[in-house]
C-alpha cells in the first residue's frame, strides 16, 4: 500500500523567504504528484501537479519531481503571509480510477 | 466560486445515533469521493463513485454507507455513530483521474 510522508511537520518562515516542502512516496509506479493547500477551516485546493521528472514553475511556486528518489517537493519563492496554510502532498497510482493518497501535511506559517 | 456543496456545515450528535451528510457538485464531473480528515488533519479516502457506481471502497466500518442518486450527488450515511467518527468529512469530485475539487466539509462531533 502506498505510503506518503511529508517533512517538515511544521515550518515558520519570515515574509519574503523561500519555503521548501518535501514529500516522499513508496510506490515507484505512481503517476501523478500534486500539492494541495488548505487554509484553516476551508476546503483543500489543488495548487500544482506534475507527471514526469523535472520541474514546473507557476508564478512563485515550483514543483520538482525525482521519481528515482521517490521524492517531490514544492518551493515557494517570496513567501507571503497569505501562504500560511496546511500543505498536503498527494500521489496517485499508475492506473485505474483516481485514488489519491495524501501525506499528513506541513503547517506553514509565514510571519510578517 | 464554490462548486462542491456540502450540508450540513456542522453536526453534533450522540453515540448510537444515525447521521446523513449531503454532497452536490455542479462541475459536471463523473467521479465523486468521500474523505475523512481527522483531528491531526490526515486526509483518508473512504469511497469513490464514478457515474453512480462504487469504484473505491476503502476499509471503513460497515456503519458507513455511501448513496448516489445521480453523478452530481453523493451522500454519506453513518448508522450508529461512535466517538472515533468525530472528524471533518470532505466530499470531492473530479473530471479525470487527477485533480480533485473539494467541498468545505461537514464537521461531525460525537458526544
Amino acid at each position: 500500500q502506498q505510503k506518503v510522508q511529508q517533512s517538515p511537520e511544521s515550518l515558520i518562515v519570515p515574509e519574503g523567504a523561500m519555503t521548501s516542502l518535501n514529500c516522499t512516496f513508496s510506490d515507484s509506479a505512481s503517476q501523478y504528484f500534486a500539492w494541495y493547500r488548505q487554509h484553516s477551516g476551508k476546503a483543500p485546493k489543488a495548487l500544482m501537479s506534475i507527471f514526469s521528472n523535472g520541474e514546473k514553475e507557476e508564478g512563485r511556486f515550483t514543483i520538482h519531481l525525482n521519481k528515482a528518489s521517490l521524492h517531490f517537493s514544492l518551493h515557494i519563492r517570496d513567501s507571503q503571509p497569505s501562504d500560511s496554510a496546511l500543505y498536503l502532498c498527494a500521489v496517485s497510482p499508475d492506473s485505474g480510477y483516481n485514488k489519491l493518497t495524501f501525506g499528513k501535511g506541513t503547517v506553514l506559517l509565514v510571519s510578517p | 466560486e464554490t462548486a462542491v456543496f456540502q450540508t450540513p456545515n456542522y453536526h453534533v450528535t450522540q453515540v448510537g445515533n444515525e447521521v446523513s451528510f449531503n454532497c452536490k457538485q455542479t462541475l459536471g464531473h463523473d467521479t465523486m469521493y468521500w474523505y475523512k480528515q481527522d483531528s491531526k488533519k490526515l486526509l483518508k479516502i473512504m469511497f469513490s463513485y464514478n457515474n453512480k457506481q462504487l469504484i473505491v471502497n476503502e476499509t471503513v466500518p460497515r456503519r458507513f454507507s455511501p448513496q448516489s442518486s445521480d453523478k452530481a450527488h453523493l451522500n454519506l450515511r453513518i448508522k450508529s455513530v461512535e466517538p472515533e467518527d468525530s472528524a471533518v468529512y470532505l466530499c470531492a469530485s473530479s473530471r479525470d483521474k487527477y485533480e480533485q475539487y473539494f467541498g468545505p466539509g461537514t464537521r461531525l462531533t460525537v458526544l
